[in-house]
């Protein structure tokens, strides 16, 4: 598709289990960023891939987070025995990032996780 | 990260002028940006400003940057009601390891008809 793409739209999940959100971001775009917005709040950066540099991870709230990117493609945000307090709206972003260019994020819709 | 701050809501009736502030604090950010966000959707792109300029007009939308004092407004001219939505000032900056993005709060526009 043209547009970033995020898989699911919807989870609700119990606590405890383990979720997968996905994410193929516009093709060519190198770099590749998770946010999380919770009801009411501001976007929380989580991680950030730019192409095959390590990624910048410093966002990750707690050890349960992980997030895989292979290449300059699909990404995968893991979350491991979910909490209620990981309810949220996981937002994933793309963009071409080199030197020059405004750095316009393209933003997909974003999965909806409801921890029960 | 970086404290980027707005006020939550901001309430106002059709045809009138809105005026979204925001305060940032990283005074090496390149580009400063707000995106609009409407109900259900990803966040778009609305406009933004490279940081030696202090103001950037585009249609119904200006935008003044004050580098001294961190402060970022967006000005909807003639707002209608479909520019309800949420807006969010955002700001750019450069690390060892990329480009590092910080998003405000997030800014409620209503539109009363």
């Amino acid at each position: 598709g043209a547009g970033v793409s995020q898989s699911p739209s919807n989870k609700v999940t119990e606590k405890g289990k383990d979720v997968e959100l996905r994410c193929d971001p516009i093709s060519g775009h190198t770099a590749l960023y998770w946010y999380r917005q919770r009801l009411g709040q501001g976007l929380e950066f989580l991680i950030y891939f730019q192409g095959n540099s390590a990624p910048d991870k410093s966002g990750l709230p707690s050890d349960r987070f992980s997030a895989e990117r292979t290449g300059e493609s699909v990404s995968t945000l893991t979350i491991q025995r979910t909490q209620q307090e990981d309810s949220a709206v996981y937002l994933c972003a793309s963009s071409l990032d080199w030197g020059g260019n405004t750095g316009e994020l393209f933003f997909g819709e974003g999965s909806r996780l409801t921890v029960l | 990260g970086e404290d980027v701050e707005q006020s939550l809501f901001l309430s106002v009736r059709e045809g009138d002028s809105s005026v979204i502030n925001c305060t940032y604090t990283d005074s090496s950010s390149t580009y400063l940006y707000w995106y609009k966000q409407e109900p259900g959707a990803g966040l778009q792109l609305l406009t933004y400003i490279f940081s030696n300029m202090d103001m950037k007009q585009d249609q119904r939308l200006t935008v003044l940057l004050n580098k001294k004092d961190k402060h970022l407004s967006l000005r909807i001219a003639d707002t209608q009601t479909g520019d309800s939505a949420i807006y969010f000032c955002a700001e750019r900056a450069g690390s060892n390891t990329g480009n590092q993005f910080y998003f405000g709060t997030g800014t409620s526009l209503t539109v009363i008809p």
